[in-house]
């Protein structure tokens, strides 16, 4: 069974740091690429950030470039977001997120969700 | 301001059939397949449509989706008291170089 379970969530203040983590299990996570995408709270989903495999490629929203960074340890099945110069408005349930790539003719974003881990940006 | 652009609700009586439209641009959905998500009331997402009209193993038929040109819309056949959430559309942007979501659509089953 695919999990991916997040961690690291909590309160920070503004300009503040923090790292979440997503452990994956049920799947060899070394072939897939992933995602962290985000909720603010009573709001719709905004796509954070992306890599492939092998961190060769790596994507980010305008809204976090630069401040966050996306990285991941295959040896661990282990994903990440380094989250700096934190702001009221990353305040958002952040979720990790497999993307299966292609497969066949299609391409399968998304397939699989964790629950999600809540951050909160305030003084 | 979502970058795909949807209604912000939807509703439909047991067994009526809802549509979902979603509006994007040549550089999202006019050259990139749709995917749709579902969000049902506290829980994560979970993915029901991708590649414009494909459905994951598991989803029931009476979800489908179809895209022409820059929209796509995503239609529920037989609509279910168990239906009622949010419905999210997503497209790969190549002139973002990144995903984006419209800003949902709350279904209610009345």
């Amino acid at each position: 069974e695919v999990q991916l379970v997040e961690s690291g969530g909590g309160l920070v203040e503004p300009g503040g740091s923090l790292r979440l983590s997503c452990a994956a299990s049920g799947f060899t996570f070394s072939d897939y690429e992933m995602n962290w995408v985000r909720q603010a709270p009573g709001k719709g989903l905004e796509w954070v950030a992306y890599t492939t495999s092998t961190e060769s490629t790596l994507y980010y929203a305008d809204s976090v470039k630069g401040r966050f960074t996306i990285s991941r340890d295959n040896a661990k099945n282990s994903l990440y977001l380094q989250m700096n110069s934190l702001r009221a408005e990353d305040t958002a349930v952040y979720y990790c997120v497999r993307d299966a790539g292609y497969r066949g003719r299609y391409w399968i974003p998304f397939d699989y969700w964790g629950q999600g881990t809540l951050v909160t940006v305030s003084s | 301001q979502s970058v795909l652009t949807q209604p912000p609700s939807a509703s439909g009586t047991p067994g009526q059939r809802v549509t979902i439209s979603c509006s994007g641009t040549s550089s999202n959905i006019g050259s990139r397949a749709v995917n749709w998500c579902q969000q049902l009331p506290g829980t994560a997402p979970k993915l029901l449509i991708f590649s414009n009209d494909q459905r994951p193993s598991g989803v029931p038929d009476r979800f489908s989706g179809s895209k022409s040109g820059t929209s796509a819309s995503l239609a529920i056949s037989g609509l279910q008291s168990e239906d009622e959430g949010d419905y999210y559309c997503v497209a790969w942007d190549d002139s973002l170089n990144g995903w984006v979501f419209g800003g949902g659509t709350k279904v209610t089953v009345l």
